[in-house]
């Protein structure tokens, strides 16, 4: 069983909104933060942001703020990004990953990842 | 923003040698460390968190060291699987990553 199973690929246009998903399975959803992680084709990891399903809590790299919104629905274990008007620079993979320890841990690490969505926003 | 930087940007090691890893940190970080391995077309896969504890499967060739400002990631006797980018990443003061090393087979 994938703990973390992501959406499918998605192309849009530039201006569009959009709202990829993170399902959870195997592991209880409620108690671990979820991070999202973009990599640009050819290109680094770059930290999005945190949320804690348990109350929606969420933390967002200053690089992502306003850019991008975090959710999670504890009904049925998933997690959201969601842009409002996306860009040509939003192209990339995301990931959604497990945070292994509390957000205040350094004991850390992303210890489970999904398998990535693409996203290509292009005219 | 703590700004993780790692050396090299690509390193060749012939099958059996030893790989090691640099990454620096612009702040003191304590041990609040990861290590990642990411294979093409894969997402990332976390081998190292505290510096220098392995993650769960990960083989013993794998080994962390550092604290403050300077970790090292050590291969010990490279596999042909281990091909792949390695990149750091901090979790002292939110989360930065570095910028990754390749390391390939000579």
């Amino acid at each position: 069983e994938v703990p973390l199973v992501q959406s499918g690929a998605e192309v849009k246009k530039p201006g569009e909104s959009l709202k990829i998903s993170c399902k959870v399975s195997g592991y209880n959803f409620i108690n671990y933060w979820i991070g999202w992680v973009r990599q640009k084709p050819g290109k680094g990891l770059e930290w999005m942001g945190l949320i804690y399903p348990g109350d929606s809590d969420a933390r967002y790299s200053p690089s992502f703020q306003g850019q991008v919104t975090m959710s999670a629905d504890k009904s049925i274990s998933t997690a959201y990004l969601q842009w409002s008007s996306l860009k040509a620079s939003d192209t990339g993979i995301y990931y959604c990953t497990r945070l292994l320890g509390f957000i205040t841990s350094g004991d850390n690490g992303f210890d489970m990842w999904g398998q990535g969505t693409m996203v290509t926003v292009s005219s | 923003e703590i700004v993780m930087t790692q050396s090299p940007a690509t390193l060749s090691v012939s099958p059996g040698e030893r790989a090691t890893l640099s990454c620096r940190a612009s702040q003191r970080i304590s041990n609040s460390l990861a290590w990642y391995q990411q294979k093409p077309g894969q997402a990332p896969r976390l081998l190292i968190y505290a510096a220098s504890t392995r993650a769960t499967g990960i083989p013993a060739r794998f080994s962390g060291s550092g604290s403050g400002t300077e970790f090292t990631l050590t291969i010990s006797s490279l596999q042909s699987e281990d091909v792949a980018v390695y990149y750091c990443q901090q979790f002292n003061t939110w989360l930065t990553f570095g910028g990754g090393t390749k390391v390939e087979i000579k």
